[in-house]
């Protein structure tokens, strides 16, 4: 059975940092590509970013660029998301997800909140 | 980049009735078009990839139809469990989901 469980997340100062991780199982993490969608509290969802199965590739939305990074550790079956200079607007839970284009498996979240 | 533009919003339809959610993309987008299901509280679940193909343990009321622009998720019998939001995503160049459709039990 394929599960991801996400971890990390909670209350954050406005331009402070944070890491989220997901723990993958159920199937060969090397072999897919991740990515990380969020959803900002009663909000629809956004794609935030993906990484290829061998973290060749990354890609991002706009509005994280240069602030956030994927990364993978294929040895721990492991997906990282490190989140710098985080604002309000990240305020979101994430979620980790399988797949490199569409995003057949999804993690329960973790929830990000930005505030002072 | 590619705007996906989804209706209705909102949708109650009695159970066994035949539903219908569109989403319009702002350019052509082959097949690359996804569907999901959101039940409240819950992650997203895959229902429907690339325009027309059924994920894998999904019930087969479960539908999808379209190409270019324009494609549309199918629920032949409405069931209670199916009360949930329903999103597309586009994956042609980038990724961008719709609004959400929350569709409820008349």
């Amino acid at each position: 059975e394929v599960q991801l469980v996400e971890s990390g997340g909670g209350l954050v100062q406005p331009g402070r940092s944070m890491k989220l991780s997901c723990a993958a199982s159920g199937f060969t993490f090397s072999n897919y590509g991740m990515a990380w969608v969020r959803q900002a509290p009663t909000k629809g969802l956004e794609w935030v970013a993906t990484i290829s199965y061998d973290g060749s590739s990354t890609y991002y939305r706009d509005s994280v660029k240069g602030r956030f990074t994927i990364s993978r550790d294929n040895a721990k079956s492991t997906l990282y998301l490190q989140m710098n200079s985080l604002r309000s607007e990240d305020t979101a839970t994430y979620y980790c997800t399988r797949g490199g284009s569409c995003f057949a498996y999804w993690g329960q979240g973790t929830l990000v909140t930005v505030s002072s | 980049d590619i705007q996906m533009t989804q209706s209705p919003s909102f949708l109650s339809a009695s159970v066994g009735d035949r539903v219908t959610i569109n989403c319009k993309a702002s350019q052509n987008i082959n097949k690359y078009l996804d569907w999901y299901q959101q039940k409240l509280g819950e992650a997203p679940k895959l229902l429907i990839y690339n325009t027309n193909s059924l994920h894998t343990g999904i019930p087969s009321r479960f539908s999808g139809s379209g190409s270019g622009t324009d494609f549309t998720l199918t629920i032949s019998s409405l069931q209670p469990e199916d009360v949930a939001t329903y999103f597309c995503l586009q994956h042609n160049s980038g990724f961008t989901f719709g609004s959400g459709t929350k569709l409820e039990i008349k």
